[in-house]
């Protein structure tokens, strides 16, 4: 696609529900980084992937969250159990040696859980 | 760890003045620099980068230098308008595949007519 695409861009879950999120990265991107926006933490790093293998999973806060990657292209990031303290916006991000390794983000999806 | 330091916000400027937001940053070795800008209801895109010492990043009037021995990526404009309302953040990666971003806590700029 022209870039890249999350889903959804709106989600409100109730506490204890589990959500899905999705990232449609830019064709022929390798690389695909997942961030969370929130007002007490900024922008924090989440997982890294490079094809369909997550070498760097270092930000992920808690084992609520998981994350996949299929064909080297959509991820879906899951988050178990969901807290209020996982209300956030959630990013996404495509990269490939090709552009020199400049991210390029989707608009995110705001999650709010009540 | 890596980190990186933005000045406090928020920030008023009126049209056509001169903007400097300071940021600084912790990172061993030769990390990448990069200036991020979110405009209201957009995402996040890249402004301008520098990825060695004393380079130089310039994008829509937007500068910054690469100091290493200051440890700082200080962005500037001449002249700025009231569409460079948006919040702006400072990162850093490093070399290699993983180029995962480090981010400041962003500033936001508010420039009115």
């Amino acid at each position: 696609g022209a870039g890249v695409s999350q889903s959804p861009s709106n989600k409100v879950t109730e506490k204890g529900k589990d959500v899905e999120l999705r990232c449609d990265p830019i064709s022929g991107h390798t690389a695909l980084y997942w961030y969370r926006q929130s007002l007490g933490q900024g922008l924090e790093f989440l997982i890294y992937f490079q094809g369909n293998s997550a070498p760097d999973k270092s930000g992920l806060p808690s084992d609520r969250f998981s994350a996949e990657r299929t064909g080297g292209s959509v991820s879906t990031l899951t988050i178990q159990r969901t807290q209020q303290e996982d209300s956030a916006v959630y990013l996404c991000a495509s990269s490939s040696i090709n552009t020199k390794n400049i991210q390029y983000f989707g608009a995110g999806t705001r999650l709010s859980v009540l | 760890g890596d980190s990186v330091t933005q000045m406090e916000g928020p920030v008023t400027l009126s049209e056509e003045a001169f903007l400097t937001i300071n940021c600084t940053y912790t990172a061993t070795g030769y990390p990448s620099l990069f200036w991020y800008v979110q405009y209201p209801g957009e995402g996040l895109q890249l402004l301008l980068k520098a990825t060695k010492a004393d380079d130089k990043g310039s994008n829509k009037g937007f500068e910054a230098t690469y100091r290493k021995e200051t440890t700082s990526f200080h962005l500037e404009k001449g002249s700025v308008q009231v569409s460079d309302s948006a919040v702006y953040f400072c990162a850093l990666s490093r070399p290699g595949a993983n180029s995962k971003l480090t981010f400041g806590k962003g500033i936001t700029l508010s420039v009115r007519p």
